[in-house]
């Protein structure tokens, strides 16, 4: 069965600083890969998405990933938090019939 | 604007009753979703309906119900036999059904306390 753990809950970073949210995956077959961002009481937005297509994924507000499947890993980055950036991060990954499963989620917290 | 709008954006319910969330969007788009979100936890898929007049349940659908009679509107009923009715219901539709191409969009969502 497809699984994913993001293995940490809460990241905390300066202003300015680099970003690394860490997100593993379980996957019998290559899966589809997203990271999702969730501001507080809010929906979901799509920031990125790997479909078996370029290892790099650029997505939006200059966050990008990279798939590496000898590592079953799929972590987010940014070079430079802004804060703004401070919200939930979500890996999800597909099951066999393209349903997502969501990992349990990070907090990013951006200090001044 | 295109998008996806679900009411109310908090709903208070007392034990016993059953309620109904709204979900209503305009992006011509086939597909529907209702999750469920829990304090720390991801997003668990309810119901799914890849065309009107068809729905089917996902992984957690024991005490919900749905109806898919038109194309933009896909209400999630909350009924009393839900044992932990109390979390954030997150309302999502694609262009196409499930597959690797078909991006999920959210809506703003709808807070549910049962009192």
């Amino acid at each position: 069965a497809q699984s994913v753990t993001q293995l940490d809950s809460h990241v905390s970073v300066s202003e300015g600083t680099p970003v690394l949210l860490r997100c593993n995956y379980s996957s019998s077959y290559s899966p589809s890969l997203f990271w999702y961002v969730q501001h507080p009481n809010k929906g979901l937005q799509l920031l990125l998405k790997y479909t078996s297509a370029a290892t790099l994924v650029k997505g939006i507000n200059g966050f990008e990933a990279e798939f590496k499947k000898s590592e079953t890993s799929f972590h987010l980055t940014k070079p430079s938090a802004h804060m703004s950036d401070a919200a939930e991060y979500f890996c999800v990954v597909t099951d066999s019939s393209y349903k997502l499963i969501f990992g349990s989620g990070t907090r990013l917290l951006v200090r001044p | 604007d295109g998008g996806i709008t679900q009411s109310p954006k908090y709903l208070f319910r007392k034990e016993g009753q059953n309620v109904t969330l709204s979900c209503e969007q305009n992006l011509n788009h086939d597909a529907m979703y209702w999750y469920r979100q829990d304090p720390g936890q991801g997003l668990r898929l309810i119901y799914y309906s890849q065309i009107v007049n068809d729905f089917q349940k996902g992984d957690i659908a024991e005490g919900y119900s749905v109806s898919r009679e038109k194309k933009e509107s896909f209400p999630l009923t909350v009924t009393s036999a839900q044992k932990n009715p109390t979390a954030f219901y997150l309302c999502a539709s694609s262009i196409g059904p499930l597959g690797v191409y078909n991006e999920q969009f959210f809506g703003p969502g709808t807070r549910l306390t049962v009192l």
